[in-house]
């Protein structure tokens, strides 16, 4: 299975805080993206980043790539309790057309 | 008001039965997609479509179906073969052109076994 890894699975912080989630995955890439899943719901695209940018920016969230250790991290800054959800990387393998692979995912619990 | 609808939103099935959960997208998108979440897990791909009359198999196919005979619509049956169906399944579509496009989700259909 190609699919990516993200870690930690579970992370726990205080309203205000910053968030970092990582996600690591297996061969070269066109792009990689993440989403949001609140409980019980559709995911929801937040941000994508091709294989040639090393950095972008979106409102409170920023993501970096790092084609050399084949892994990318999500930083939410300031965050409100109204991010917790999950949040899923998916990569588009080269080669793989429209596919996209997703990874296991990270619950972000954010508490006032 | 454009979307992606799925229904229903809870779906039982009995042994033995084949059931068809709906996807709609009225966003003109040419490729659609199946998923199946199991609690805490991500998403793995059951079936998708890059155009009309055409879809392929994802990593987990057995014991699923689908068709796609219009744009707008893309039904999963998950028949009796399928040992293991208490899952929540998600649609999604995409523009297309076979480059990792953004994907669109609709709000999911619970399926439960009896």
């Amino acid at each position: 299975s190609q699919q990516g890894e993200e870690d930690p699975q579970a992370l726990s912080i205080q309203e205000g805080e910053n968030a970092t989630m990582n996600c690591s995955y297996k061969t070269s890439i066109n792009n990689l993206q993440w989403y949001r899943q609140n409980s019980g719901r559709g995911l929801v695209h937040l941000i994508l980043i091709r294989s040639n940018e090393r950095e972008k920016h979106s409102g409170r969230l920023r993501v970096t790539l790092d084609t050399s250790k084949k892994s990318s991290s999500l930083l939410i800054t300031a965050s409100r309790a109204a991010d917790t959800a999950s949040y899923f990387c998916a990569t588009s393998y080269t080669g793989t057309a429209s596919k996209l692979t997703f990874g296991t995912g990270t619950r972000l619990q954010v508490t006032l | 008001d454009g979307g992606i609808t799925q229904s229903p939103k809870y779906l039982f099935r009995k042994e033995g039965q084949n059931v068809t959960l709906s996807c709609e997208q009225n966003l003109n998108h040419d490729a659609m997609y199946w998923y199946r979440q199991d609690p805490g897990q991500g998403l793995r791909l059951i079936y998708y479509s890059q155009i009309v009359n055409d879809f392929q198999k994802g990593d987990i196919a057995e014991g699923y179906s689908v068709s796609r005979e219009k744009k707008e619509s893309f039904p999963l049956t998950v028949t009796s073969a399928q040992k293991n169906p208490t899952a929540f399944y998600l649609c999604a579509s995409s523009i297309g052109g076979g480059r990792g496009e953004t994907q669109y989700f609709g709000p999911g259909t619970r399926l439960l076994v009896l």
